[in-house]
């Protein structure tokens, strides 16, 4: 149950494109297409973002996307505004428990 | 409205017991299975434990197995966590979760347990 490797910190400037990664195993990530992600606020709980590896919930803007390529899975965020400023989680089934990526810190410059 | 409010939290000695609770409402909770999320302060999210809809194969985070119990009463729409030989590491915010597939699409606000003599 080691915890997927995500970027610790990544940034860009308003309108520019980010991408996040989070590696994993064939035991997670490349085993299930249930990868998830999660943007948290200072103080706030989790909110869901990407499910499914590239489905986005109604009510999250389509700049938000995701995607998976063998244990590695990505979220992008493009035309990177302000309110984006936060913590990304990515989530993985893994049999019978689940793992968390370590999280990035992700910063509108 | 689905909700979940969780409770139970508070200042614990190290390798004494707590348990937690967390109420549902607002959905069918007797089929969702249910999830305990755990988060250290100034750290990352991590996942402690899933009691299914039908209680039988639960499973835990390593960290935990062994010292903590998840259970459910569907007549109260509750999920419990029992964590006995509390040690600092599980200091922590614990957030109830849960979701009709693979992911949680419902989290509650969090109660906080501090370890601490």
């Amino acid at each position: 149950q080691s915890a997927l490797t995500q970027p610790r910190s990544v940034s860009g400037s308003p309108g520019q494109s980010v991408t996040i990664s989070c590696t994993g195993t064939s035991s997670d990530v490349g085993g299930y297409n249930y990868v998830s992600w999660y943007q948290q606020n200072p103080g706030k709980a989790p909110k869901f973002i990407i499910y499914d590896v590239s489905r986005r919930p109604s009510g999250v803007p389509d700049r938000f996307s995701g995607s998976k390529s063998g244990d590695t899975a990505s979220l992008t965020i493009s035309g990177l505004q302000a309110e984006d400023e936060a913590d990304y989680y990515c989530f993985s089934y893994a049999g019978s428990s689940w793992v968390f990526g370590g999280g990035t810190k992700l910063t509108v410059l | 409205q689905l909700q979940l409010v969780e409770s139970g939290g508070g200042v614990v000695q190290p390798g004494r017991s707590l348990r937690l609770s967390c109420t549902a409402s607002g959905f069918s909770f007797s089929i969702y299975g249910m999830h305990w999320v755990r988060q250290a302060p100034g750290k990352g999210l991590e996942w402690v434990a899933v009691v299914p809809n039908d209680e039988i194969s639960k499973s835990y985070a390593d960290s935990v197995k062994g010292r903590f119990t998840i259970s459910r009463d569907n007549s109260k729409n509750t999920v419990y966590l029992q964590m006995n030989s509390l040690r600092a590491d599980d200091t922590a915010v614990y957030y109830c979760a849960t979701g009709i597939g693979y992911y949680y699409d419902s989290w509650g606000q969090g109660t906080l347990v501090t370890v601490s003599s």
